[in-house]
């Protein structure tokens, strides 16, 4: 099956800096989603974006479906962006499975 | 707030017992998912319906079940617990097969 990668698994950022999670797949993909999963354990849906780039504030995120790949930015990180940040992938093949990668685990430090 | 609910918040039970979890996804959704999400294995997939039919289903084990019912909300129903099954079990919800939006999650522990 598709195999899903998130790296770096984990991130310490001080506040107000950047950073660029990425998303790799293994093979064609319906759909990509990024999720932030915060500290008390709910998933927010951040974009939906199966190719191109969105921008949301201070996020964005662009997918290159071609080459496979996912990266969400986060500018001017804030303490509130702590959490587990999820790619999550609808592959073209197996039906309407929707697979997570194991996320990165940011933490922001005021 | 998502808009979906998910009941109950927490539940606690022992070994070999049979517990229902009810998802309420989002006015106007069709399609509802449901997850697992434990410490050793990550998000899983475990059931998608769309409009009361199953779609597609991932690692769902034989001791599980759900269904979707015509004002579509959505049940599943765990059985002969064991040990493992302890987890975060979140439902989620779509208009059809996209952007989807996540419950708050039932935290089901088996002791």
């Amino acid at each position: 099956g598709i195999q899903v990668e998130q790296s770096p698994p984990d991130l310490i950022l001080q506040e107000g800096a950047n950073s660029t999670l990425r998303c790799n797949f293994s093979d064609s993909v319906n759909n990509l989603q990024w999720f932030h999963q915060n500290p008390w354990g709910q998933l927010i849906n951040l974009f939906y974006i199966p190719s191109g780039t969105k921008q949301n504030g201070r996020l964005s995120a662009t997918t290159v479906a071609t080459e496979r790949y996912s990266l969400l930015y986060i500018s001017s990180s804030q303490t509130t962006d702590s959490g587990v940040y999820f790619c999550a992938v609808d592959p073209n093949t197996g039906g309407f499975k929707t697979i997570f990668g194991a996320g990165t685990r940011l933490f922001v430090k005021a | 707030d998502s808009g979906v609910t998910q009941t109950p918040k927490h539940l606690i039970t022992a070994t070999g017992q049979r517990v229902t979890l009810r998802c309420s996804p989002r006015s106007g959704d069709l399609s509802v998912y449901w997850y697992q999400q434990s410490l050793d294995q990550g998000l899983q997939f475990l059931i998608q319906y769309y409009n009361g039919e199953e779609r597609a289903k991932g690692n769902i084990l034989e001791r599980f079940s759900a269904q979707q019912f015509p004002d579509l909300h959505s049940e599943l129903n765990l059985s002969s617990l064991e040990l493992g099954d302890s987890a975060l079990y979140f439902c989620a919800s779509s208009e059809h097969t996209d952007t989807q939006y996540f419950g708050p999650g039932t935290r089901l522990t088996v002791l």
